[in-house]
């Protein structure tokens, strides 16, 4: 079945990076895009980005521009995000879901199971 | 970014009755439009996707429908297994979500 499983949850002080991967297994990786979603702690969903694990394309939310980069390795069936010069409003569970969108995000199914950032000195 | 408002916030119901959400998008966003379910300390799963279309192993009694801007959901039976948080998501521009609707039984 599709799959995607995420790293485990990370703590980090004010002004680091993290790096939050995500295995994708039961489906052809390159067929499809990952989106990142973050929710912070009793909120909504943000959409953050999307990659197409087909060639690498890119589209950030604009409020990330310059902090965020996702990428992935196709050889491990992997998305990576990472996140730098961390506040502590980044402070979320963040999800990667399979997208179904072919040249930017679409549709999200399924989603990784999250993981947990704490941001905090 | 394309705004979606999404009503009610918060929606208290009994088991059977009939429930409607609704998006309303800040422009045309044709059926560029999903609904998720999030329950408690889970992730988000996709219901309906493409305003109307109901993903395969979600029951019947689910369903969406608008185009534009103004969108609804409607649980047809609530079921206590349907106690939730809903979002609808657009993807028309780079997406947003609505602020999300939760659903409790009275």
């Amino acid at each position: 079945q599709v799959q995607l499983v995420q790293s485990g949850a990370e703590v980090k002080k004010p002004g680091a990076s993290v790096k939050v991967s995500c295995k994708a297994s039961g489906y052809t990786f390159t067929s499809y895009g990952i989106s990142w979603v973050r929710q912070a702690p009793g909120q909504g969903l943000e959409w953050m980005g999307w990659i197409s694990a087909y060639n690498g394309n890119t589209n950030y939310a604009q409020k990330l521009q310059g902090r965020v980069t996702m990428t992935t390795d196709t050889s491990t069936s992997t998305a990576y995000m990472e996140l730098r010069s961390l506040r502590s409003d980044d402070t979320a569970v963040y999800y990667c879901a399979r997208d179904g969108g072919i040249a930017a995000a679409g549709w999200f199914d399924p989603w990784g199971q999250g993981t947990l950032v704490t941001v905090s000195s | 970014d394309i705004q979606m408002t999404q009503s009610p916030s918060s929606l208290s119901a009994s088991v059977g009755d009939r429930v409607t959400i609704t998006c309303q998008a800040s422009q045309d966003i044709s059926n560029y439009l999903n609904w998720y379910q999030q329950k408690p300390g889970k992730a988000p799963k996709l219901l309906i996707y493409d305003a109307s279309n109901l993903e395969t192993g979600v029951p019947s009694r689910f369903s969406g429908s608008g185009s534009g801007t103004d969108f609804t959901f409607t649980i047809s039976s609530l079921q206590p297994e349907d106690i939730a948080t809903y979002y609808c998501q657009q993807y028309d521009n780079l997406p947003t979500f609505g602020q999300g609707t939760r659903l409790e039984i009275k």
